[in-house]
């Protein structure tokens, strides 16, 4: 079964909306977690990692004021896309180690009209 | 900084045949190496992992094998089924943390079984 659950699977929302992702770890602590993003036939991105009781680390490139992630349990992170436009438009997924690999979530796919 | 390159990016084969995806990265300081399966639309199945000690890891009908010197891992499919029919993606992590960390994508391989 999953050990990562990821909600929602799919948001569609208008432009300037900002829009909630949760990522828990099931069964098990996660002090880190991590959030990629993946745009059409892409490959998976590293944006930013989640660190429980302390500020996340923002990849290069990725505004930290734009997508705002909070750590606040060991089974909980959550990243908000404030105020989406289209180009935000994506599919965001989560990832969770355990042991030595990592778990992901089934991923949300946002669309911004 | 490290970069994961994997061939061919499409493959279509019949139903039965033995196939090969090939992930090729340029840093060979990795803690591990997995393989992830990743259909339309869905999220990641982990389908092997490999500790960067060891050459090869076998589940089933896959095998992966690790070169970490030539910074190579291949994915062998045996006997390839319609329901093996998505994308495959390698990634690694670095070195450094003592535990699974970030990892750096592949830029995937898009398998298609026909019948």
């Amino acid at each position: 079964g999953a050990v990562v659950s990821q909600h929602p699977s799919w948001v569609i929302c208008k432009s300037g909306t900002s829009v909630k992702i949760e990522c828990r770890s099931l069964d098990f602590q996660a002090t880190t977690m991590f959030w990629y993003r993946q745009f059409p036939k892409q490959s998976l991105m590293l944006m930013a990692t989640s660190n429980e009781g302390s500020k996340a680390t923002y990849e290069q490139g990725v505004e930290k004021d734009k997508f705002l992630i909070n750590h606040a349990s060991l089974t909980l992170s959550t990243l908000t896309v404030t105020s989406a436009h289209p180009e935000d438009s994506s599919f965001y997924i989560c990832s969770a180690p355990r042991g030595r690999s990592q778990h992901f979530g089934d991923g949300t796919r946002l669309s911004i009209l | 900084k490290q970069e994961v390159t994997q061939i061919p990016a499409a493959l279509s084969v019949p139903e039965g045949e033995n196939l090969v995806l090939n992930c090729s990265f340029t840093d060979s300081a990795i803690y591990n190496l997995q393989w992830f399966r990743q259909d339309p639309g869905k999220g990641l199945t982990s389908l092997l992992l490999i500790q960067s000690s060891q050459r090869e890891q076998t589940s089933g009908r896959l095998n992966a094998s690790l070169d970490k010197s030539s910074g190579r891992s291949t994915l062998y499919i045996a006997a390839s089924q319609p329901g093996d029919s998505a994308t495959y993606l390698c990634a690694v992590s670095p070195v450094g943390t003592g535990t699974a960390s970030k990892l750096t994508f592949g830029t995937g391989t898009r398998l298609q079984v026909t019948l």
